[in-house]
């Protein structure tokens, strides 16, 4: 069973408006959350996290939102820009245990 | 960049036969990791490795084995390989333990026919 679910495949999305990526989990032990951005023919990059102690994290464009109680989390880029055009990977871990657990990931595009 | 390569990039083999990809750091880590990306399925740990000789597995790793003889190194062998196992390869190393966020290579793209 999934633990880390991003139920949006894809996403499209006008140029300088906002992106909203949502993502769900299922272990109430998770304690980190991160962000990872993939373009094609290249491995994951890390782009933000967050601890399960904090509601919110932002990273100028990036911010992303935790909703313990939802188990719940969201990344919001504003504004969109053309090379934000890529997949992304939600995941989380456990304080005791480092592995990363990934969800499915969504892709992004961005219009012109 | 961080010093981590994967090679091959890109390997063709058929069914039956043992493959092994190489997943080689400079930064020396000590925590290094072998994930799979499939349509559909998004990253899925293999294995992982805290040291030297030290491994373990992860949610898919029927099929699988890795060796760590120095820390720079972490192979993944398939040891017969099938057409399931037709997927992109990533290695990923972190610095410490913690889910601080890893490091990952670009891949390897592995087509069994």
């Amino acid at each position: 069973d999934q633990q880390v679910k991003q139920n949006s495949p894809s996403l499209s999305v006008q140029e300088g408006r906002i992106s909203i990526l949502n993502c769900d989990y299922t272990n109430s032990m998770f304690d980190y959350f991160l962000w990872y951005k993939k373009y094609p023919a290249e491995g994951p990059t890390f782009l933000i996290s967050i601890s399960s102690i904090k509601d919110k994290n932002e990273d100028g464009r990036f911010t992303v939102f935790l909703n313990k109680s939802a188990k719940h989390l969201s990344l919001h880029i504003v504004p969109s820009q053309p090379g934000d055009s890529a997949v992304y990977f939600c995941a989380a871990s456990e304080g005791s245990d480092d592995k990363i657990i990934f969800g499915k990931g969504t892709r992004l595009h961005i219009l012109p | 960049d961080a010093g981590i390569t994967q090679s091959p990039r890109h390997k063709v083999t058929e069914t039956g036969t043992p493959v092994t990809l190489r997943c080689h750091q400079t930064e020396n880590h000590r925590y290094m990791y072998w994930y799979r990306q499939d349509p559909g399925h998004g990253l899925r740990l293999i294995h992982y490795s805290y040291g030297v000789k030290d491994t373990d597995k992860g949610e898919v790793s029927d099929g699988y084995s890795v060796s760590r003889s120095k820390t720079e190194d972490f192979l993944l062998t398939l040891e017969s390989a099938t057409s399931s196992q037709t997927s992109v390869y990533f290695c990923a190393i972190s610095e410490v333990r913690g889910a601080v966020g890893y490091t990952f290579g670009s891949g390897t793209r592995l087509t069994v026919v």
